[in-house]
This record gives structure tokens, C-alpha cells and sequence, in this order.
């Protein structure tokens, strides 16, 4: 069946280095993903959130970049502190429709900060 | 407004034991999800159900497992007659309406079966 799936499953990088984490995914009839952080014994952290009808989305430190055309999502986090020390994932969703409620998650990558 | 609400935090079963895992919604939030994960694995959906209504189960087993979310109540998750590979971590989340852009995740209870 379709799925999520994450090229990297661990990643360090130093303090202050930007961080970015890729995510391939394969259903072409998903219009919505979302990046979510996840702490040891924590659930997981909305992010940051993209439609398919845009590109790029800024947040507070975070960017998200959906190519369509590869079915390829990254989310790049700037100047890295310890605190984000955790696994990320990638979700997908299609909506409208019975699915538009269900999330489809990827394995996740667990990125820690050198510091 | 607190947020979703789950407990135990920890919850250990012997085998053939029964577990029940409660999740209290976000106040205001009518729309309740289950997802299980598996160690280093991502989340997969489980159940969602709305007040006193199962909407969609296709994610759970077909035995052993039911859930609810009954009037007044939180929500709860069962598992008749654990086996070892029920250990996960189960997540339950809550939205104000139908969609996943409203998601809030609980902390989750983790199951070791023993």
C-alpha cells in the first residue's frame, strides 16, 4: 500500500547549524501533511502544516518545502538548539473524504544536537 | 484548558489480562482518535469515534479490541486478553471537529504486556 516513508533515521548536528529533515511520500491523492516533534515519553507536537496548494511555509524558526512533483516534503529547522532533540515525523492526509480524518505517519527521524 | 488527558501514564499486564486505557478529549473537542505505535515506529490509526458513536474502527484489530466514547466519560481504549505483541505506546487525540488539522495529541499510556 502507499506510505510515508523518511530517508534519514538519525541525524546529528551541531548547535546553531540548521537542521533539515526529508520525507518521501507516495499517496498523490494527499493535499495536507504536517511535521510533528516528539519527545522521549511525550506525544507528538504539532510542528508546522502545508496544503498542497502552496510550496514553502515559514514558522518560527521552522520551514516546511513540498515538491509535488518528487512527492518529497523536508522541514528545515534553523540554528538547532538541544531542545529540539527529538523524533520528527512526517504526516500525510487526504481531504476531503473518509480519509480526511486519518493521519498517515512516517517512521520518523530522530535528530540530535551536538552541543 | 487542559489538554488531552490520558491515563495510566504506564500500564503493565500480565498475559491474558485485560487493559483499559482512558483519554478525557480537550474541552470543547467532540472528535476522538486512538493511534498505536510500536517501538521506532510511527503512529497508525486505530478508531475514531465521536460522542456515543464508533465513526470508523478499520484500523483495529477485529478481536480482542473495542472502544468507546460514551456521553459523559472519557473515551476508553480496551484490550481483552493482552498478548505480548500489544506493548505499544497508544496515543489518543482529540479535534474540535471532523479533520486532522485539529489534532491534539495526549501523552499517551504505554502497555507492557509481560
Amino acid at each position: 500500500g502507499e506510505n510515508v516513508g523518511l530517508h534519514l533515521p538519525t541525524l546529528s548536528v551541531q548547535e546553531g547549524d540548521n537542521s533539515i529533515i526529508n520525507c518521501a511520500y507516495s499517496n498523490s491523492a494527499s493535499d495536507y501533511f504536517i511535521w510533528y516533534k516528539q519527545e522521549s515519553g511525550k506525544g507528538p507536537q504539532f510542528i508546522i502544516d502545508i496544503r498542497s496548494n502552496m510550496d514553502k511555509r515559514q514558522g518560527q524558526r521552522v520551514t516546511v518545502l513540498l515538491n509535488k512533483t518528487v512527492k518529497h516534503l523536508s522541514l528545515q529547522i534553523a540554528a538547532t538548539q538541544p531542545g529540539d532533540s527529538a523524533v520528527y515525523f512526517c504526516a500525510e492526509n487526504i481531504s476531503p473524504g473518509a480519509g480526511s480524518y486519518q493521519l498517515t505517519f512516517g517512521k520518523g527521524t530522530k535528530l540530535s544536537v551536538i552541543p | 484548558n487542559a489538554g488531552v488527558m490520558q491515563n495510566p501514564r504506564h500500564l503493565v499486564r500480565r498475559r491474558g489480562q485485560e487493559a483499559r486505557l482512558r483519554c478525557s478529549p480537550m474541552k470543547g473537542h467532540s472528535h476522538v482518535y486512538w493511534y498505536r505505535q510500536l517501538p521506532e515506529e510511527g503512529l497508525k490509526f486505530m478508531v475514531y469515534l465521536q460522542k456515543e458513536n464508533i465513526i470508523d474502527e478499520s484500523g483495529m484489530p477485529k478481536e480482542r479490541f473495542s472502544a468507546e466514547f460514551p456521553k459523559e466519560g472519557p473515551s476508553i481504549l480496551r484490550i481483552q486478553q493482552v498478548v505480548r505483541g500489544d506493548s505499544a505506546a497508544y496515543f489518543c487525540a482529540s479535534s474540535p471537529g471532523r479533520g486532522a488539522g485539529g489534532y491534539t495529541f495526549g501523552s499517551g499510556t504505554r502497555l507492557t504486556v509481560v
